[in-house]
């Protein structure tokens, strides 16, 4: 059963940095790409990244380039966001979601139960 | 970037009813498009992909339709576990983009 478990959220001051983990099991990791999106709160889900199965390929939104950095361990199953000079409207839900495509994304078959991250002074 | 608009934005229906969304891309995304269900609190979930296939699991009272640039969810005979937020996602080309999403409530 595919199981994505993230962390790393919690409240961080403008300005700062956090790095969210995506620990997945039940399945074999390097097989997938992986996304993060996001969902700021009572709003609608925004794509953040994505990471290819063997991490050479990312790309990111405009919102997040040159501040956030995907990166994935496939010897440890693990899938992080690394989110630096942060603001307050990075204030989110954050879900690690779980690409079946292997030439092209095919949207995401699963995700977490998602890791809040809140940005405020 | 693709823009994608869904309508309507919310919708009051009764257990039983039959509902229909639709979401628009603002250019050609082939059926590089999938409907996910979200409810409050939780995860979204997916329920289609490329444009029609169900996911495995989901109920076939859920059907997609269409292609290029109009697309539509349908769900007929509403339960009362499809009270939700549904939201459309193109992945025909990066960033990836979502339509704002269309709330299903309760009459």
């Amino acid at each position: 059963q595919v199981h994505l478990v993230e962390s790393g959220g919690g409240g961080v001051q403008p300005g700062g940095s956090l790095r969210l983990s995506c620990a997945a099991s039940g399945f074999t990791f390097n097989d997938y790409a992986f996304h993060w999106v996001r969902q700021a709160p009572g709003k609608g889900l925004e794509w953040v990244a994505v990471i290819s199965y063997h991490g050479a390929n990312k790309y990111y939104a405009d919102s997040v380039e040159g501040r956030f950095t995907i990166s994935r361990d496939n010897s440890k199953n693990t899938l992080f966001l690394q989110m630096d000079t942060l603001r307050p409207e990075d204030t989110a839900v954050y879900y690690c979601a779980r690409d079946p495509g292997t030439v092209a994304t095919l949207g995401f078959d699963s995700w977490g139960q998602g890791t809040l991250v809140t940005v405020s002074s | 970037d693709i823009q994608m608009t869904q309508s309507p934005s919310s919708l009051s229906v009764s257990v039983g009813d039959s509902v229909t969304i639709t979401c628009r891309a603002s250019q050609g995304i082939r059926n590089d498009l999938g409907w996910y269900q979200q409810k409050p609190g939780k995860a979204p979930k997916r329920l289609i992909y490329a444009t029609s296939s169900l996911q495995s699991g989901v109920p076939s009272r859920f059907s997609g339709s269409g292609s290029g640039t109009e697309f539509t969810l349908t769900i007929s005979t509403l339960q009362p576990e499809d009270f939700a937020t549904y939201y459309c996602l193109q992945h025909n080309s990066y960033p990836l983009t979502f339509g704002p999403g269309t709330k299903v409530e309760i009459k």
